[in-house]
């Protein structure tokens, strides 16, 4: 079975300070990862993904995501946040040959000026 | 390329009721999964469908179904709804399985279903 933890379900960060949005994830086989962003009344905008290769990822809006398998996390990351960051982020883990996305809860980035 | 598109936005519907959603999918995309997104239990997976089939379920009892047509559209229907029914469902689609590159899920905007 797969499962993924989002730590924090509210993260709170000033216009231009870094943002760090936590990912862990439990998985028997190694795990395709990803990140999406929703916007109030809107459905699911991919981030970015890791499938195999290079752990570093990056994404679109200036977010990155680092795979680290020895600490089964995949954090997001931007440098500098911009008030249109602002929106829930989910953390999903689907296993390789299977269409299942496993989602996290959720954390809300809220950004403030 | 335009993408997935799911109709009608909004529904409100009373207990009892049953009401179906629909969701075309991205162009050459063959999969279609459904999820379904409330406050408390946060996205679960309901269904997907590849080639007319049902390929997975989710754990939510038989009055959730669904079907997909030879176009790969796909709908899904509640029968005998409940007010916990109340939900964002959110419809994804991806290419067929087995082209080599996880099936990355495109979603849909989502239908917001209000049962009184």
């Amino acid at each position: 079975a797969q499962s993924v933890t989002q730590l924090g379900s509210h993260v709170s960060v000033s216009e231009g300070a870094l943002v760090l949005l936590r990912c862990n994830y439990s998985s028997s086989v190694p795990p395709y990862l990803f990140w999406y962003v929703q916007y109030p009344n809107q459905g699911l905008q991919l981030l970015l993904k890791y499938t195999t290769g290079a752990t570093l990822v990056k994404g679109i809006n200036g977010f990155e995501a680092e795979f680290k398998k020895s600490e089964t996390s995949f954090h997001l990351t931007k440098p500098s946040a911009h008030m249109s960051d602002a929106a829930e982020y989910f953390c999903a883990v689907i296993n390789s040959g299977y269409s299942t996305l496993t989602f996290g809860k959720g954390t809300m980035l809220l950004v403030s000026p | 390329k335009a993408g997935v598109t799911q109709t009608p936005r909004y529904l409100i519907k009373t207990r009892g009721q049953q009401v179906t959603l629909s969701c075309s999918p991205i162009s050459g995309h063959r999969s279609v999964s459904w999820y379904q997104q409330t406050p408390g239990q946060g996205l679960q997976f309901l269904f997907e469908y590849f080639s007319e089939t049902q390929r997975n379920k989710g754990n939510f009892p038989g009055r959730f179904s669904g079907r997909q047509f030879s176009n790969s559209r796909s709908e899904m229907n509640v029968s005998t709804l409940e007010l916990g029914d109340s939900a964002l469902y959110l419809c994804a689609s991806s290419r067929p399985p087995g082209t080599g590159v996880t099936d990355t899920q495109y979603f849909g905007p989502g239908t917001r279903l209000t049962v009184l």
